[in-house]
């Protein structure tokens, strides 16, 4: 069984600050790890994916993760945020494999405070 | 490309009645996965669709059905309306086959409200 942790319901930033949404998993498997983004009365857009390879993961947007398998995290950083990152972001994960169901955190909305 | 399309848009039905949500696929993709959103939380699995049956299921009653059809639309039927039913039900494509990922695309949801 694989779970998800999202250990921050709510951050609130200045705009053009950096920011971190953290995010842990527990997993028995190999698997590839997620963050979604979901605006008001939308569906969810990919923001970037861990696979395999580097551990550093650059995504749209500017947003980037790092996955560390010691401590299964896998945080989602921006240096500088916009208003327009106002939204609600999801940590999710799947078992290696094509097309596999994901499990997802239960999200983090990233407000960005004129 | 239209991408993942979902019908309807929104649905307000009452408890104890049937609903059926429609999905259709990204172009050239062939795996349907439907999943539960309910308000404040993250989406859950319910199934997947490949090859116009049920591959993989989530830990939700067996109100919850779904079918495929041969041209790879999905419909997901719920029975027996519950007040928790309440949500927003988001329908993923991805194309199958291959040992890499193949990235799941979502569409917009159909927002349920159970009376």
């Amino acid at each position: 069984a694989q779970s998800v942790t999202q250990l921050d319901s709510q951050v609130p930033v200045f705009e053009e600050a950096p920011v971190e949404l953290r995010c842990n998993y527990s997993s028995s498997v190999s698997v590839y790890l997620f963050w979604y983004v979901q605006y008001p009365n939308q569906g969810l857009q990919l923001l970037l994916k861990y696979l395999s390879g580097s551990t550093l993961v650059k995504g749209i947007n500017g947003f980037e993760a790092e996955f560390n398998k010691s401590q299964t995290s896998f945080h989602l950083r921006k240096p500088s945020v916009h208003i327009s990152d106002t939204a609600e972001y999801f940590c999710a994960v799947s078992s290696s494999g094509s097309a596999r169901q994901l499990t997802f955190g239960s999200g983090t909305q990233l407000t960005v405070l004129p | 490309d239209a991408g993942v399309t979902q019908s309807p848009t929104h649905l307000i039905k009452t408890r104890g009645q049937q609903v059926t949500l429609r999905c259709s696929p990204k172009s050239g993709h062939d795996t349907v996965s439907w999943y539960q959103q309910a308000l404040g939380q993250g989406p859950q699995f319910i199934f997947q669709y490949y090859e116009e049956e049920e591959r993989q299921r989530g830990n939700f009653p067996d109100r919850f059905s779904g079918h495929q059809f041969p041209n790879y639309s999905s419909e997901l039927n719920v029975n027996a309306l519950l007040l928790g039913d309440s949500a927003l039900y988001l329908c993923a494509s991805a194309r199958a086959g291959g040992s890499t990922y193949n990235e799941q695309f979502f569409g917009p949801g159909t927002r349920l409200t159970v009376l």
